[in-house]
Formats: C-alpha cells, structure tokens, sequence
C-alpha cells in the first residue's frame, strides 16, 4: 500500500529553526512535494525534489533521499506567519498526489 | 505562474438542495483536474480524476451519482454536490495538472449544509 508518515504536531520558537520529516512508501515515484496549509485555505506550494538531495529557496529548503523513501522541510528564521501545517505529497507511478495527515507547526514567540 | 479560480469560496445551502463548485483555469490548459475533499484536521481526500471530454475517475467510496463532476473544456471542471446532506458539509478544494507534475490548486470552496 500507500504511506506517508509525517509527526503529527510541532512545536518551535519564532527565529529558530525547524526541520519537518516525512517517509513515503509509494508504487513507484515521480517526485515529491511540499505544501503549506493554513487553516481554512487551500495548500500553496514550497518544494519539488524529484532528485536526491538539497532543494534551497529562501528560508525553505527540502531534502530527499529515494533509496531510504526520505525527505525533509527545513524552516529557517522562523516567523509566526510559519505556523500553518506542512504537507509531504509523494507523486506515484500514475502521478496521482499521495497526501499524508500533515504536520501543525506551532509557532511560539 | 497557473492560477486556478475556484468560486464559491463559502456557500450554505439547505439539505437537499444541489450545490455546484466551478474551477477555472485562467492561463493554462489543464488536462487533468482533480477534486478533493478535506473534512477538519484530516489530510486531504481524492474524491474523483477527471480528463477534460472524458467521464470522471471516482475514488472507491465516492458516490459518483452524488457527486456530478463536469471537464467539458481545458479550462472548466466543475463538481455539483447533489442532495446534499449535512455530512457533505466540508471543505472541498480543485486541482489541476498541466503536463505530469505541473499542479495548482484552488482556493478551495467552504460547504456548509444546514
């Protein structure tokens, strides 16, 4: 079958740094993204990595692995406009979106 | 970049009643448009794949009756929730793909039935 797994919930300090891990186990893989969620609205997009390695853009960066079905956000200089959840989409054989539960990220002062 | 109009973004309606959810492409073809449902705290749910001219793929579990998906043109899907129930009340939200891993979501539409 299908997985995402991702922690639930987070916690971490405005100006700190934060890193969101995600293991998927998928038929076949295209490629991986993350999506930021607020409450009420629909996923807005931060990353695509589709080869191992270090994806840097701004305060984001992601992370992926293939052979260990790995990947992480990382968050950096946090801001309280951070706090939302972080989804892990794996994109399978058939390039279908394969959505986890998602991380809530809380973010205290 | 691909913005994706979905309207409306909140609607109330009456048990019983039908409510239809329009998601527009506004500069780019998409050749796939999927919906999804997500109901509080929960991740989101594919309800149905449509291919534009083609009927819909639906989600095992999703009452194709129910839930109407029109993919008439490259730029217009729409979903119309039938006889709808206060169980349907949820949040439900459109994307559409250009070429294999070009996604971009809607809005999202608020749906309370009362």
């Amino acid at each position: 079958g299908q997985n995402i797994d991702q922690p639930t919930e987070m916690t971490a300090t405005e100006g700190a740094i934060v890193q969101i891990n995600c293991t998927y186990q998928t038929s076949g893989f295209n490629g991986l993204f993350w999506y930021q969620q607020h409450a009420g609205e629909a996923p807005t997009f931060l990353s695509y990595n589709v080869l191992d390695g270090l994806e840097e853009k701004g305060r984001f960066s992601s992370f992926l692995s293939r052979s260990k079905g790995y990947s992480y956000l990382l968050l950096k200089e946090l801001q309280m406009k951070d706090s939302a959840s972080y989804l892990c989409a794996p994109i399978d054989s058939n390039y279908q979106l394969i959505w986890g539960a998602g991380t809530k990220l809380i973010i205290k002062p | 970049g691909a913005v994706v109009s979905q309207h409306p973004s909140r609607v109330i309606c009456k048990s019983g009643t039908s409510v239809k959810i329009e998601c527009r492409s506004l500069d780019f073809q998409a050749t796939t448009m999927f919906w999804y449902r997500q109901f509080p705290k929960q991740s989101l749910m594919l309800m149905a794949t449509s291919n534009e001219g083609s009927k819909a793929t639906y989600e095992q579990g999703v009452e194709k009756d129910k839930f109407l998906i029109n993919h008439a043109s490259l730029t217009l899907s729409t979903l119309t929730v039938t006889s709808a129930h206060p169980e349907d009340s949820s949040f439900y939200i459109c994307s559409a793909r250009e070429g294999q891993v070009d996604y971009t979501f809607g809005s999202g539409t608020r749906l309370t039935v009362v």
